[in-house]
């Protein structure tokens, strides 16, 4: 079974703290995400690495930096948390991605919730 | 961008009922997966569908593929309180290559 751990299930920080969120997969997976979610907003894309100390920006990746120096680990680095980054933060690792492929499934972790006060 | 809407959007039941969730798009996924997502846990992979009116069977959850790969359903039969959750569909758009996420389903099933 493909297992995706996060470093923290709930989270509690101040303004103005930089905060470290790891996550680490066991399956060798090429690809590594981050997304949060929040209520009526969906799952939105903030990184994802495709490659060892490779990154790409997701949808809202204002806030945030990423690092993948070992294939197995991706963390999500907020640099200055703010209150609006308030939520619940998903880790999840595939395969390489291809429009044609029947095997595009992403196996997420439990979540980290994080609140900023 | 290609999108997909799930509806209904929120679903309340009481325990033994059918239910039935969509996902549409109006383009072409070569597959589309399902989630469940419990409250306070990440998503979990039921199914990916990958043929055209393929039809995949997990328990009482049946997950269709429409036969042109632009939707897919989600039937629940008798459901029960353990099947509340998000459902979400999800598959790669082909243009951008992203994999993109359905707008959820939110099921409530009452005891």
């Amino acid at each position: 079974d493909v297992k995706v751990t996060q470093s923290s299930r709930y989270l509690v920080k101040r303004t103005g703290e930089k905060v470290f969120l790891e996550c680490v997969q066991d399956m060798d997976h090429e690809n590594m995400f981050w997304y949060r979610q929040d209520p009526g907003l969906g799952l939105r894309l903030i990184y994802f690495s495709y490659d060892v100390k490779m990154k790409e920006k997701g949808d809202i990746p204002e806030g945030y930096s990423v690092s993948r120096e070992k294939k197995e680990r991706f963390s999500l680095i907020l640099e200055s948390a703010s209150t609006n980054q308030t939520s619940m933060y998903l880790c999840a690792s595939s395969l390489p991605l291809l429009a044609e492929s029947p095997t595009n499934e992403q196996y997420f972790g439990p979540g980290t919730r994080l609140t900023v006060t | 961008t290609q999108l997909l809407e799930q509806s209904p959007q929120f679903l309340s039941i009481q325990e033994g009922e059918n239910l039935t969730v969509y996902c549409n798009s109006s383009s072409v996924f070569s597959s589309l997966q399902w989630y469940r997502q419990e409250p306070g846990e990440g998503p979990v992979l039921l199914v990916t569908v990958v043929t055209g009116g393929e039809v995949k069977k997990l328990k009482r959850l049946t997950f269709q593929f429409g036969d042109a790969r632009k939707d897919s359903s989600l039937h629940i039969t008798a459901a029960q309180p353990g099947d509340t959750g998000l459902y979400l569909c999800a598959g790669v758009d082909s243009g951008t290559y992203k994999y993109i996420f359905g707008t959820g389903t939110r099921l409530k099933v009452l005891a």
